[in-house]
This record gives structure tokens, sequence and C-alpha cells, in this order.
């Protein structure tokens, strides 16, 4: 199975602050990787797929960047809604696997 | 629009098989390139991808589960089910149905549902 390593596993920030998350596939996935957001007892939703590719309907400070094994999640303006955990996925090859997630929370 | 719902059993006891359905609309499991997978979060833990159907009704389960798994669907009811057998403690978790759309990311997931195992 591709392990999936996600850094920091939780983080606080103020609002406005930029956030940046990354996630290190331990062998190369090429660009095949997802960012889910999950917010306290909902379900997970895809915000970035393709490492960069922002999914219709996201609001333009998420990002995604990296190929190969190491891939970066930001939010270049932190809101208060972004209060929740996020996780990278890989679908390069099966099982398909998720990062442990980071949680943000705001300072 | 796409809308996905799981049902099935909220507490189970250890042994028991779990069947658990995945009712959806908004797109057809026999158009090309559609898929749908499951997926579970033990509390406080993080998600696991369990299986996967695709359109074309080839099947992709997670190894370490395989034994356990199996995943089907009903085109004409637009449901898929995912039975897991032997039911243990340590799959107490809320169980997800998401749909996997031409990008190949799960684009659309269910609220998901919750399941016990204990006796």
């Amino acid at each position: 199975d591709i392990q999936m390593t996600q850094s920091p596993s939780s983080l606080s920030a103020s609002v406005g602050d930029r956030v940046t998350i990354t996630c290190q596939a331990s062998q190369d996935i090429t660009n095949y990787l997802n960012w889910f957001q999950q917010k306290p007892g909902k379900a997970p939703k895809l915000l970035i797929y393709d490492a960069s590719n922002l999914e219709t309907g996201v609001p333009s400070r998420f990002s995604g960047s990296g190929s190969g094994t190491d891939f970066t999640f930001t939010i270049t303006s932190l809101q208060p809604e972004d209060i929740a955990t996020y996780y990278c996925q890989q679908y390069d090859n099966l099982p398909w696997t998720f990062g442990q997630g980071t949680k943000v929370e705001i300072k | 629009q796409v809308t996905l719902k799981e049902s099935g059993p909220a507490l189970v006891k250890p042994t028991q098989t779990l069947t658990l359905t995945c009712s959806f609309s908004g797109f057809s499991l026999s158009t090309i390139g559609m898929r749908v997978s499951w997926i579970r979060q033990p509390p406080g833990k993080a998600l696991e991808w369990l299986a996967r159907i695709d359109w074309d009704d080839d099947k992709f389960y997670s190894p370490s589960l395989k034994t356990r798994l199996t995943i089907s669907k009903d085109t004409s009811k637009n449901q898929v089910v995912l039975t897991m057998t032997n039911m243990d403690p340590v799959d107490t978790a809320t169980y997800y149905c998401a749909r996997i759309g031409m990008t190949f990311a799960m684009d659309v997931w269910g609220q998901g549902t919750t399941v016990t195992v204990s006796s």
C-alpha cells in the first residue's frame, strides 16, 4: 500500500493567515492526488483533484500543488468557515489511501 | 443534482454480517466511466477506502478486508450494496459511499451511516 504522510497533524492560525499542509507519498504517484475537507459530523468534501485542480464551486483561496511524492495544500487567507480536518488521498494505486488528516483551528 | 444516501443497521453483533445500501440519484452506474466507492471512518480516526464498483461491473477491494467484503450494484434501482462478514468491534465506524466522477475523484459523498458493533 502507498503510505500518505501529512504534516502537521494539527495547526492553529489566525483569520487571514496563510495555511500550508504538506502530504508525502511513499512512492511516486505522479499527480494522482486529491484533497478533501471534513467538517465535524459531516462527510468529506472534495476541494482539489489531480493535485492542483480546483473542484467546481470551491473558493479560490484553496489551492494545491506538487507532483511525484511531495504535495502542498494552501489556504491563502484562512476564514472561520475553514475550520475542519483536511485529508490528502492518492489514487495512483489500489488500495486508495488517505493521509491521517490535518486539523485546522482558529487561534 | 447528484446525491447519495447510505442505509443499514446502526447496531450489529460481533460475527454478524453487515449489509449497507447506497441509494443514489443524478447519475447512472450504467454510464461509461461512472464508479462508486465505499469508505469508512472509525470514531476520531482517518478515512479508510474499502471497495469500488465500476460501470462495467469491475470490482476492487482493500486487500486487508478483501476476504470479508462484497460489493454489488443494481443499476435498475440505482443502488450499490456492500456486505462485510464477521463483524468485529473494530469495525465500528461511519460508512460512506461516494460517486467517482470523470475526474476519477470521489466528488460527491453520502451523509454517512454510523455502525456500532457490540454484543
